[in-house]
C-alpha cells in the first residue's frame, strides 16, 4: 500500500512566524507532489506544485522536495489568520495516470 | 467560468435507496475522478476516468458504480445506500500533461448522509 504520511496537528503559530508543514512519501516512483489548502466545509484548493528536488517559492509559499529521503514540505512566510486550514500534501504514483494519494492534512491554526 | 460543477451539494437517503452524484466540467479535460472524504482523513479515490470511454478502480471502489457519459461528464451511482457510505464526495478533473505534473481540480463537493 502506497502512502503518503502527514502529521495531522493542530499546529499552531503566531501571526506572522513561519509554519514549517512536512509529508513524507513511500512511493520512489512518485514523480509529482503538490499541496492542496482546504478550508472547513470547501473543497481542496491547489497552492503548490513541485516536480525537481529543492525549493520552489510563490509568494509566501516555499515548496521543498528531496526525493532522496522521500519528503516534501511546505513552508509559509509571515503566516496570516487566513492560512488556517488544513493542508493536504498529495502526491501521484508510478505512470501518468494522473491519480493522486493524499495524506490526512495538517490542520493548521494561526493565531493573532 | 465555472470549473468543476457536483449536483447535488447536499443529499439525505436512507438505507438501501439509490442516488446518482452528477460531475461535470467546461475545462475540456480528458481525466476525471471521484474521491470521498470522512472526518480526519484525506481524499480517498474511488473510481477515476484516465480518457473519455475508459473507467478504473481506485482505493475504494466498493459500493459504488460509475459512468463517464461523455468528456465533460463522469457520474458516481450509489446502488444500494449504506450508512458507511455518509461522506462528502469530491469530483476532480485534470488536463493531459507529461510525467502525471498536471494538477487536479475540484468541485465544490456533495455532502451525503445516509441513514
Amino acid at each position: 500500500q502506497k502512502e503518503v504520511e502527514q502529521n495531522s496537528g493542530p499546529l499552531s503559530v503566531p501571526e506572522g512566524a513561519i509554519a514549517s508543514l512536512n509529508c513524507t512519501y513511500s512511493d520512489r516512483g512518485s514523480q509529482s507532489f503538490f499541496w492542496y489548502r482546504q478550508y472547513s466545509g470547501k473543497s481542496p484548493e491547489l497552492i503548490m506544485s513541485i516536480y525537481s528536488n529543492g525549493d520552489k517559492e510563490d509568494g509566501r509559499f516555499t515548496a521543498q522536495l528531496n526525493k532522496a529521503s522521500q519528503y516534501v514540505s511546505l513552508l509559509i512566510r509571515d503566516s496570516q489568520p487566513s492560512d488556517s486550514a488544513t493542508y493536504l500534501c498529495a502526491v501521484t504514483g508510478s505512470g501518468n495516470t494522473g491519480k493522486l494519494i493524499f495524506g490526512q492534512g495538517t490542520t493548521l491554526q494561526v493565531k493573532p | 467560468n465555472a470549473g468543476v460543477t457536483q449536483t447535488p451539494k447536499f443529499q439525505v437517503l436512507k438505507t438501501g435507496q439509490s442516488m446518482t452524484l452528477q460531475c461535470a466540467q467546461d475545462m475540456n479535460h480528458n481525466s476525471m475522478y471521484w474521491y470521498r472524504q470522512d472526518p480526519g482523513m484525506g481524499l480517498r479515490l474511488i473510481y477515476y476516468s484516465a480518457s473519455e470511454g475508459t473507467t478504473d478502480k481506485g482505493e475504494v471502489p466498493n459500493g459504488y458504480n460509475v459512468s463517464r457519459l461523455n468528456k465533460r461528464e463522469f457520474s458516481l451511482r450509489l446502488e444500494s445506500a449504506a450508512p458507511s457510505q455518509t461522506s462528502v464526495y469530491f469530483c476532480a478533473s485534470r488536463r493531459p500533461g507529461t510525467y502525471s505534473n498536471q494538477p487536479q481540480h475540484f468541485g465544490d463537493g456533495t455532502r451525503l448522509s445516509i441513514l
